[in-house]
């Protein structure tokens, strides 16, 4: 059991470079989440999903995208990157059996940096 | 989304000294966990305690759903407690888990 799982570990990117950050849980859990934590901060939510084919905005949404085809799989695409852009990613899931949410659990986080 | 707050922000301590961290919430939670980020950033779940109290080794979290706060307690600290401690919780209404700032902590031999 991987629990959740993060590639890249790290990256560096131009301005104006696109690139896809990778999640995978095996707990089959229903919901996941992507996060990004800015030095000395606390996480922020950027896009979250109750389950496959369903995907929302979180609190700092622009500039990212998301889709989730599979229950284990929710990308994060970033495109033409900023400086702004530059942070830790998490990735984290959760199930939620309607009566209430679940330990979130996180992955080991992507660390990114746009020059 | 719900305000967050913790204290103290740093905390330096000596090896086998004992601590207290806090947690205030601007509204009710439904679900409040307390999280370690290693040195290595690595986020390590410590605690799920929407209310109660509950202990894990030397570690021990309490939540007063009703006065919106939580307490983390380190007893006898060690160098590998070193890091930041975070809560977060949700609102009912809401899917995220809402971040304070952190406590950073030290622990010096």
């Amino acid at each position: 059991n991987a629990g959740v799982t993060q590639t890249p570990k790290f990256r560096i990117l131009k301005i104006g470079q696109s690139m896809t950050l990778q999640c995978t849980q095996d707990m089959n859990h229903n919901y996941m989440y992507w996060y990004r934590q800015d030095p000395g901060m606390g996480l922020k939510l950027i896009y979250y999903s109750v389950g496959a084919g369903i995907t929302d905005k979180g609190e700092v949404p622009n500039g990212y995208n998301v889709s989730r085809s599979t229950t284990e799989d929710f990308p994060l695409r970033l495109e033409l990157a900023a400086p702004s852009q530059t942070s830790v990613y998490f990735c984290a899931s959760s199930y939620s059996s309607g009566t209430g949410q679940e330990t979130q659990y996180f992955g080991p986080g992507t660390r990114l940096l746009v020059l | 989304g719900i305000q967050v707050e913790q204290s103290p922000p740093d905390l330096i301590l000596q090896e086998g000294a004992n601590s207290t961290l806090r947690c205030n919430f601007s509204d009710s939670v439904n679900n409040l966990q307390w999280f370690h980020q290693n040195p290595w950033g690595q986020l390590i779940n410590l605690f799920y305690i929407p209310s109660g109290t509950k202990q894990n080794g030397r570690l021990s979290a309490t939540t007063v759903a009703t006065e919106r706060y939580s307490l983390l307690y380190i007893s006898s600290s060690q160098t590998t407690d070193s890091g930041v401690y975070f809560c977060a919780g949700n609102s009912n209404s809401g899917y995220a888990l809402n971040f304070g700032k952190g406590t950073s902590l030290l622990v010096t031999p």
